[in-house]
């Protein structure tokens, strides 16, 4: 039972080069959700997802774009990568808007050079 | 815009102690939940506990517990019987609209 799969799980850039995060989950969930992770300021939502083919912006949308083409494929890219965008990222998905726990993926660390 | 406050960056508890983390929080909305997430070195996403804001009753989840203050916008861990597996950064946040709000986090030490 895989749950929420990341990949890459590490990843170093260089400023200005293109990249896409996929996050894949096995368990028909509807939601899926994409956050970032740096010291000191917790977990900050970047977009999400309610549903095929809808994505929508979170706190922190700047210089990321995301798709959801196939509901269990959720993919953040990023197309000009700058050194403000080295956190850790981390997928999630859900079945009930939220309201319920989140399955989170085990995390890509992106550093930009 | 809610906001999630942890105002204890780092705690530490000795061994077999009872210790409390607190969470804040800021919102208009009447009907939302609330969760404590806790994540080891191992960086995984783990849910401790979780509370319905309709439900007076505070959650309890083997040693963890809450102290949910609806009127005061608070909503404390306790940790009773600490173990060393709960060392961990722990989140405080909070859910409505599908939206997830997560606390800044608070660093637990365990001592043995």
């Amino acid at each position: 039972n895989a749950g929420v799969t990341q990949t890459p799980k590490f990843r170093v850039l260089k400023t200005g080069q293109s990249m896409t995060l996929l996050c894949a989950q096995d368990m028909n969930h509807e939601y899926m959700y994409w956050y970032r992770q740096d010291p000191g300021m917790g977990l900050r939502l970047i977009h999400y997802s309610v549903g095929e083919g809808t994505t929508a912006k979170g706190e922190v949308p700047d210089g990321y774009n995301v798709s959801r083409l196939k509901k269990q494929n959720f993919l953040l890219g990023l197309e000009s990568a700058a050194p403000s965008q080295t956190s850790v990222y981390f997928c999630a998905s859900n079945n009930d808007l939220g309201y319920e726990k989140l399955f989170f993926g085990s995390g890509t660390q992106l550093s930009v050079l | 815009a809610q906001t999630v406050t942890q105002s204890q960056p780092e705690m530490s508890v000795q061994e077999a102690e009872t210790v409390t983390l607190s969470c804040t929080y800021d919102t208009s909305e009447s009907d939302y939940y609330l969760f404590w997430y806790k994540q080891p070195p191992s960086r995984q996403m783990i849910l401790v506990i979780r509370q319905e804001a309709y439900k007076q009753q505070n959650a309890t989840e083997n040693r963890f517990s809450v102290n949910f203050q609806k009127a005061a916008k608070s909503f404390s861990l306790k940790i009773s019987d600490s173990q060393l597996g709960d060392a961990a950064m722990y989140f405080c946040a909070y859910c409505s609209n599908y939206k997830l709000t997560f606390g800044k986090g608070t660093l637990l030490t365990v001592n043995p």
